[in-house]
């Protein structure tokens, strides 16, 4: 069975710029979820997804970042603009449903630096 | 307030050594699940465990065990004849109910050395 891809690995911009990370979950699984990642930190949910509704953004800066998740596959996380505190790993995960009882999988994540 | 304390920053230890990772973790929901994840180099966080607050059995699996206990409110870690394999970044998480979300420590680097 196929993990949790995303792309890019790793990705350079300077401060202001626009930058979009994609996912792509485990095929089946409705619950999607974004996590960032600050060096020397444990992942913090960004936003999390049933499907392709949003079901809890509420630690998600919305004055800068936005994600979708059409049709309920593949999602897009975007930063516009990025300032240098974005910088970090963002991770997508995604699970066969909500709840504690669904374990989440991880993907290798995409290592932002904003210079 | 849901909160996950890893007080352990980083551990080094020689291989073949036990070594034990500890978690405490806040909550006022009676409903809840524990979990250790593993992250390694390469950066992929790898499920380990996960336990509901109905089951204080303690688990064992290979060279891994956990000791979970309500009345301390912790879920400790331990890695049993340690190998420089085990070396990552461990972390707890807790999930409740009333919050509805994945709540992560901050993580413990653990160090083997040959």
């Amino acid at each position: 069975e196929a993990g949790v891809a995303q792309s890019p690995r790793y990705k350079i911009i300077e401060k202001r710029q626009s930058v979009a990370f994609w996912c792509n979950p485990i095929s089946g699984h409705a619950t999607l979820y974004w996590y960032q990642q600050i060096l020397g930190q444990g992942p913090k949910l960004l936003i999390q997804f049933q499907n392709n509704g949003v079901v809890d953004d509420s630690q998600l800066p919305k004055d800068r970042f936005s994600a979708e998740r059409l049709k309920g596959v593949d999602s897009t996380l975007k930063i516009q603009p990025a300032k240098l505190e974005d910088s970090a790993v963002y991770l997508c995960a995604s699970s066969l449903n909500r709840g504690g009882n669904n374990e989440q999988f991880f993907g290798p994540g995409t290592r932002l630096t904003v210079l | 307030a849901q909160k996950v304390t890893q007080a352990q920053t980083e551990i080094s230890v020689v291989e073949k050594e036990d070594v034990t990772l500890d978690c405490v973790y806040e909550t006022r929901d009676t409903t809840y699940y524990l979990f250790w994840y593993k992250q390694p180099p390469s950066g992929e966080l790898v499920f380990l465990i996960r336990r509901n607050s109905f089951d204080e059995q303690n688990e064992i699996s290979g060279r891994y065990s956990w000791n979970f206990q309500k009345s301390t409110s912790s879920f400790n870690f331990t890695i049993t004849a340690s190998q420089v394999v085990d070396s990552a970044v461990y972390f707890c998480a807790l999930f409740s109910g009333g919050y509805n979300k994945l709540i992560f420590g901050a993580g413990t680097r653990l160090a083997v050395h040959p």
